[in-house]
């Protein structure tokens, strides 16, 4: 157990449907993320929320929405997805000291989107 | 591109030997990390090395780093068929808020 919960942990979609995938972080870090893993390529960081500045990997389409109200909860919505979107979708959250660098992540256990 | 890059991509040894895994990166760093990932599951973080420092162990883990080259070696010694996962370094951006990681390399420790 890590801390930081996913869900659904599978999720199969149609292109028309729109899902919601959460995350949670019960650490208390100031920092939360979305990465997709494909396979035979690098993780993706798609979506950053840090010290309430959001960053975003401008490569990412737009129907792909993430959502964070507080610094415990993240929310990825999803709308009318592609087969390509089909992946594993990894949250992760870490403590940020600013002008320290990075500290280690924690991951989720991720879910397993198909887009059909 | 501000990922790492693993080498090799897929490593298979028999249990008891060491594994070593590199990692090569592009841009200057605070620090650097190495996860483990089981199949279809989240990372686990491993170790972290900072850019001042050139080695780092943690129990079978062995890390080096050497930013004048921008590469990372990491070593498993006397693996166990349990070592068999995906391992992947990630790099941080400048302002320490965003980690980039490779595609990771594959590893089969044969029992």
């Amino acid at each position: 157990e890590t801390g930081v919960t996913q869900t659904p942990r599978h999720l199969v979609m149609g292109m028309t449907n729109k899902k919601s995938l959460k995350c949670e972080q019960h650490l208390g870090h100031n920092a939360m993320y979305w990465y997709k893993q494909s396979a035979k390529k690098p993780l993706e960081l798609m979506f950053v929320y840090s010290l309430e500045e959001r960053v975003e990997n401008n490569s990412v389409p737009s129907r792909f929405s993430p959502e964070c109200p507080n610094s415990s909860h993240l929310f990825l919505h999803l709308h009318t997805l592609q087969p390509e979107d089909s992946a594993l979708y990894l949250c992760a959250s870490s403590h940020i000291l600013p002008g320290q660098g990075g500290e280690k992540l924690f991951f989720g256990s991720g879910t397993q989107l198909s887009v059909l | 591109s501000q990922q790492g890059e693993e080498d090799p991509q897929a490593l298979s040894i028999q249990e008891g030997e060491n594994a070593t895994m590199n990692c090569s990166y592009k841009t200057s760093i605070n620090n650097l990390q190495w996860y483990r990932q089981n199949s279809g599951r989240g990372l686990v973080h491993l170790i972290l090395i900072r850019s001042n420092e050139r080695e780092k162990h943690s129990g079978r883990l062995r890390v080096t780093l050497d930013t004048s080259k921008k590469s990372s070696s990491l070593l498993i010694t006397a693996s166990r068929a349990a070592d068999t996962a995906s391992y992947f370094c990630a790099t941080d951006s400048a302002s320490g808020n965003q980690f980039y990681f490779g595609t990771g390399t594959s590893l089969t420790v044969i029992p």
